[in-house]
């Protein structure tokens, strides 16, 4: 199994100021025949399911603001909110799917310092 | 647009069964993948497993296997989740998602549905 590790596990950001998550996997989610990442994030807020911010590693899903970007690849991966804003205030889930079972990060809960 | 509307909550006891399901509308219902994820009160998020609603084939973490069976209606473009031997471990909010994008992201999610289990 892949095994997904997220840093930290909790983290205060003052608003416009930048916030960084990290993504780790056991082994590389780097698919050598197409150079693609197999990795996702995803956003989630109280009451609500989780929403899909990045895949294949760094394109941004339709919608997404461009104040989240992610990059990375292999085995060690970020999520960079740019300039924090008040709705940004969620857990945030990195996701393998490189093979099964797929395999969530524990999350990272961001808040407003 | 594409939209997931899950069946409502359900209350279980220890050792029973409870079938949730999913009813997929605004993409072609065979041709993406559909998954399970659980969310227990509090903590992250688990995936169960996935069901292709072309031919029905199916996959499951082995966490669930011998427990969980899914299963697709292809006339009401809807999947279910069939879980048994339910315990209080088994409380949690369960969703469907789909792979649009690709086969194992989640990039559509129903709405969640609460399954409690509780003597």
């Amino acid at each position: 199994d892949i095994v997904m590790t997220q840093s930290p596990d909790s983290l205060a950001v003052s608003l416009g100021e930048r916030a960084t998550i990290n993504c780790k996997s056991s082994q590389s989610v780097l698919y050598s025949s197409n150079n693609k990442n197999y990795l996702a994030w995803y956003q989630q807020k109280p009451g609500q399911p989780p929403k899909l911010l990045i895949y294949w590693a760094s394109t941004r899903e339709s919608g997404v603001p461009d104040r989240f970007s992610g990059s990375g690849s292999g085995t060690d991966f970020t999520l960079t909110i740019s300039s924090l804003q008040a709705e940004d205030v969620a857990v945030y889930y990195c996701q393998q799917y490189y093979g099964t079972p797929l395999l969530f990060g524990q999350g990272t809960k961001l808040e407003i310092k | 647009q594409v939209q997931l509307v899950q069946s409502g909550a359900e209350v279980r006891k220890p050792g029973a069964s409870v079938k949730v399901s999913c009813k997929a509308s605004g993409l072609t219902f065979t041709t993406y993948y559909m998954h399970w994820v659980r969310q227990a009160p509090g903590q992250g998020l688990e995936w169960m497993g996935i069901i292709n609603p072309s031919g029905g084939s199916t996959t499951y973490a082995r966490k669930f296997q011998g427990r969980v069976t899914m299963t697709r209606d292809t006339s009401t473009s809807t999947v279910y989740m069939d879980l048994s031997s339910l315990r209080s471990e088994d409380t949690a909010v369960y969703y469907c998602a789909s792979g649009v994008r690709a086969t194992h992201i989640f990039d559509y999610w129903g709405q969640g549905t609460l399954v409690t289990v509780s003597s």
